[in-house]
């Protein structure tokens, strides 16, 4: 079983749309999460940094995580084509960061 | 304050042969990780190296190695390349300890022939 799991999509909305990707983990031990962006051809980006449980609002990015069920999500408001891009999540603290396939997203005019 | 750079962009090479991609860290960041990335598919881990020891390792075989400079510069190498390794490599560098610190470079894309 990988660390970090996420569907693939492509997610495909509307913009001015409401998006939630989602990413699920195995290790309960891990503490931080991070959500990175990467467009085509780029390497990865870091976008938000969260800890634990609970919610992190920066701009229109919102990264919630429930380690009950072992869920993380990101939530981007008010979505821009130039929001079109994967997006990774991965396990932070004292860990290295470990990717799944990340959330292609497509954010159409 | 540049970031993370890697070279060559591109890379084409014949199966069986030898590779060496480069990477000069960000600016005040002693931490170098290598990762792997197939098309459509997230990175995978290599290796890291910090104080130029390999510090950990991903699930690749001992063809992929890698090297640090006493500038925190590093240098991955493949070889007996096959035609699975083509993917985009890519270079993180960090800070010792604070994985939210890693900046990535744009990568070398390899294509194996």
């Amino acid at each position: 079983q990988k660390e970090v799991e996420q569907d693939p999509g492509p997610l495909s909305v509307p913009e001015g749309a409401i998006v939630s990707l989602n990413c699920t983990y195995s290790n309960s031990a891990f503490q931080y999460f991070m959500w990175y962006r990467q467009y085509s051809r780029k390497g990865p980006e870091l976008l938000m940094y969260t800890y634990s449980s609970g919610n992190k609002e920066d701009g229109r990015f919102t990264a919630q995580v429930d380690k009950s069920s072992k869920y993380i999500s990101l939530f981007i408001r008010d979505s821009q084509p130039s929001d079109s891009a994967t997006y990774l999540c991965a396990p932070g603290g004292s860990y290295i960061p470990t990717f799944g396939r990340g959330t292609s997203l497509i954010v159409h005019p | 304050d540049a970031g993370v750079t890697q070279s060559p962009t591109h890379l084409i090479k014949t199966r069986g042969q030898q590779v060496t991609l480069r990477c000069s860290p960000k600016s005040g960041h002693d931490t170098v990780s290598w990762y792997q990335q197939a098309l459509g598919q997230g990175p995978q881990f290599i290796f890291q190296y910090y104080e130029e020891e390999e510090r950990q390792r991903g699930n690749f075989p001992d063809r992929f190695s890698g090297h640090q400079y006493p500038n925190y510069s590093s240098e991955l190498n493949v070889n007996a390349l096959l035609l699975g390794d083509s993917a985009l490599y890519l270079c993180a560098s960090s800070l010792s300890g604070q994985s939210y610190g890693y900046t990535f470079g744009s990568g070398t894309r390899l294509t194996v022939v």
